[in-house]
């Protein structure tokens, strides 16, 4: 699997868009990107994920750059119960099925 | 709640004795995965298993460590002789593989173990 690079933390104000970038330079053709996040005690939570297309749900968008290197996270309106750590994964589906967390992303939320 | 659940939610025991964690997956999901997570780390792999075949394993996993799934459905990871680097949330997860569908995995809270 493509390792990931995020930046250690970072902060946001309550009600802002909160932009988590995450860099996979080595990404292959048929690696997804996935993000979840893991609130402070709490198992990690699924967020997104996608191959290519940007792609949107009721937690988040997702951008990934046309040459796929990397990618961003987007939470619309921050709330202070979106302060976690983010990791960006990528993984080739269906063969090595692990996942690869690395460090993630602290995000602060504040008010 | 139909998420996952893992048994117990923390667990204290003494050196060199022996732990079982439960984690009951989201019903109908055939692969069940172990992490285990150290303070300030992103979760790391152990095993993985599909319905009742354990597939892969970590080097993270001694020999001190086994898993079970024997009925394809709840699993059990035992620590034997524990250490007090064993220390650690572990973490359980499943998923459905079908056709081409993409696979995610769905995490519990998490058993901490702390060993003293």
């Amino acid at each position: 699997d493509a390792k990931t690079t995020q930046p250690t933390s970072m902060d946001c104000a309550e009600g802002r868009a909160a932009n988590l970038p995450c860099n996979h330079s080595t990404i292959s053709g048929n690696e997804y990107v996935y993000w979840y996040r893991q609130i402070h005690s709490q198992g990690p939570q699924y967020i997104i994920h996608g191959l290519k297309n940007n792609e949107t749900n009721e937690m988040a968008s997702l951008i990934i750059t046309e040459d796929r290197k990397s990618s961003t996270l987007i939470l619309p309106h921050a709330t202070l119960r979106d302060t976690a750590v983010y990791y960006c994964i990528v993984r080739v589906w269906n063969n090595f099925n692990k996942f690869y967390f690395g460090s993630g992303t602290k995000l602060n939320v504040k008010p | 709640d139909t998420g996952v659940s893992q048994d117990p939610r923390h667990k204290i025991t003494k050196r060199g004795q022996n732990v079982t964690f439960r984690c009951d997956p989201i019903s109908e999901h055939n692969r069940l995965y172990w992490y285990r997570q150290t303070l300030g780390q992103g979760p790391e792999f152990l095993t993985y298993f599909q319905n009742e075949a354990q597939l892969e394993k970590s080097r993270l996993l001694s020999d001190r460590f086994s898993a079970e799934r024997p009925k394809g459905s709840f699993s059990t990871l035992e620590i034997q002789r524990t250490e007090q680097g064993d220390s650690a949330m572990y973490l359980c997860a499943s998923s459905q593989i079908s056709g081409t569908e993409q696979e995610t995995q769905y995490f519990g809270p998490g058993t901490r173990l702390l060993v003293l």
